[in-house]
């Protein structure tokens, strides 16, 4: 289920440190994922996907993670820059609905420099 | 390879007006879906089009609110009689779908529609 009208999540990271955001998707019928990065005013930008076959997908400085028994997805991005402060998007994808996705709330990631 | 592109950026309406939100997908993409955006939130999924049909519009509220994509032009989303709650920013994302399996939908930046 979607959660409305609760406060963004946040995560604060250091310069250089790695991030992992999470997120718990609801429908255990979902087979596509996908990270969106949203900065202020713009609209979501496409990091990285994954598909319900696969446990681990890697990008450049980023890394997916699906774990189908309890439903979570999680983003890593390795030594994190001040470009990448955003609020960060999990999205999951359902074949029987077409191309319908449901999105989370988000998590607003600060890197502080 | 121009993306999805959305106008106007910045939308201001009175109560009772009508408000016309254009979407053009990315060349080559066929499918448009609109989402709407209030602050601090995510994305809340409203109708997804192809050229000339409606495929899912339950997100869609079913009064004051219609979506087209025609064969020819912008995909528009349109709000009518706007009120004071429709102030949020408005998405179009585009795809295509490749064997009928969901594919990865590709962002504009927006329009963000303000009803005074």
């Amino acid at each position: 289920g979607e959660s409305v009208g609760l406060h963004l999540p946040t995560l604060s990271v250091q310069e250089g440190d790695n991030s992992i955001i999470n997120c718990a998707y609801s429908n255990s019928a979902s087979d596509y994922f996908i990270w969106y990065k949203q900065e202020s005013g713009k609209g979501p930008q496409f990091i990285i996907d994954i598909r319900s076959n696969m446990d681990k997908r890697q990008g450049q400085r980023v890394t997916v993670l699906l774990n189908k028994t309890v439903k979570h997805l999680s983003l890593q991005i390795a030594a994190t820059q001040p470009g990448d402060s955003a609020v960060y998007f999990c999205a999951e994808g359902l074949e029987n609905t077409g191309n319908q996705f449901y999105f989370g709330t988000g998590t607003s990631l600060t890197v502080i420099p | 390879n121009a993306g999805v592109m959305q106008n106007p950026r910045h939308l201001v309406r009175r109560r009772g007006q009508e408000a016309r939100l254009r979407c053009s997908p990315m060349k080559g993409h066929s499918h448009v879906y609109w989402y709407r955006q209030l602050p601090e939130e995510g994305l809340k999924f409203m109708v997804y089009l192809q050229k000339e049909n409606i495929i899912d519009e339950s997100g869609m509220p079913k009064e004051r609110f219609s979506a087209e994509f025609p064969k020819e032009g912008p995909s528009i989303l349109r709000i009518q009689q706007v009120v004071r709650g429709d102030s949020a920013a408005y998405f179009c994302a585009s795809s295509p779908i490749r064997r009928g399996r969901p594919d990865t939908q590709y962002f504009g930046p927006g329009t963000r529609l303000t009803v005074l």
